[in-house]
């Protein structure tokens, strides 16, 4: 089964508005978490880097006021677009590992569409 | 900066055999993934690869030479349900876990 969930899987919400992705480990702990996103027919890119306990990393380009991430536990890390646009409209995707290994598991991903 | 390119597309026959490759630059390396994932669904692990060589897993096998920057996946025996996006992937150093993609290999695999 799934060892790394998102919540929700998709969402409708409405230009202007705020929503919120939970990213969540199931069964291990995980300091670091990271969310990606990807168009349609485009590779992930890497937004940021989630650190429990302190504040996000974020890549080169990516409003850090926009996209809100906040890890305030161990197994929970959550991504929210704020003032969403329909150009923000995208699949969302979190990915965490399980310490020791090299196994990155991701997240089901979630679908986010801004009408 | 970082720079992983792959063919945008491939199609194949089933039942050949088809290589998919990557080239990287990164601004360090802490290994080479492959992904495979389908429309509207989440990346799945493939392969990884953090040593020069070959590693096979069943019908897919991956090749890493880190002096060239570059990787291939290969797909043997290809059945109609391998058509899908190829991710490649390379952990820059930064801690293994961040991962910086490439632009992904669109394979079509046909009758």
């Amino acid at each position: 089964g799934a060892v790394v969930s998102q919540h929700p899987s998709w969402v409708i919400c409405k230009s202007g508005t705020s929503v919120k992705i939970e990213c969540r480990s199931l069964d291990f702990q995980a300091t670091t978490m990271f969310w990606y996103r990807q168009f349609p027919k485009q590779s992930l890119m890497l937004m940021a880097t989630s650190n429990e306990g302190s504040k996000a990393t974020y890549e080169q380009g990516v409003e850090k006021d926009k996209f809100l991430i906040n890890h305030a536990s161990l197994t929970l890390s959550t991504l929210t677009v704020t003032s969403a646009h329909p150009e923000d409209s995208s699949f969302y995707i979190c990915s965490a590992s399980r310490l020791p290994g090299n196994t990155i598991y991701f997240g089901e991903g979630s679908w986010l569409t801004v009408v | 900066g970082q720079n992983i390119d792959q063919p945008t597309e491939m199609t194949a026959t089933e039942g050949a055999i088809v290589q998919i490759n990557c080239t990287y630059q990164t601004s360090g390396f802490n290994g080479l993934f492959w992904y495979q994932q389908h429309a509207g669904e989440a990346p799945t692990f493939l392969s990884y690869n953090v040593l020069d060589g070959l590693e096979e897993k069943g019908r897919f096998s991956s090749f890493l030479s880190r002096s060239k920057g570059y990787s291939y996946l290969l797909l043997k025996e290809l059945q109609m349900k391998d058509s899908a996006s190829y991710l490649c992937a390379v952990s820059p150093g930064s801690g293994f876990q961040k991962l910086v993609f490439g632009t992904g290999t669109r394979l079509l695999v046909s009758p």
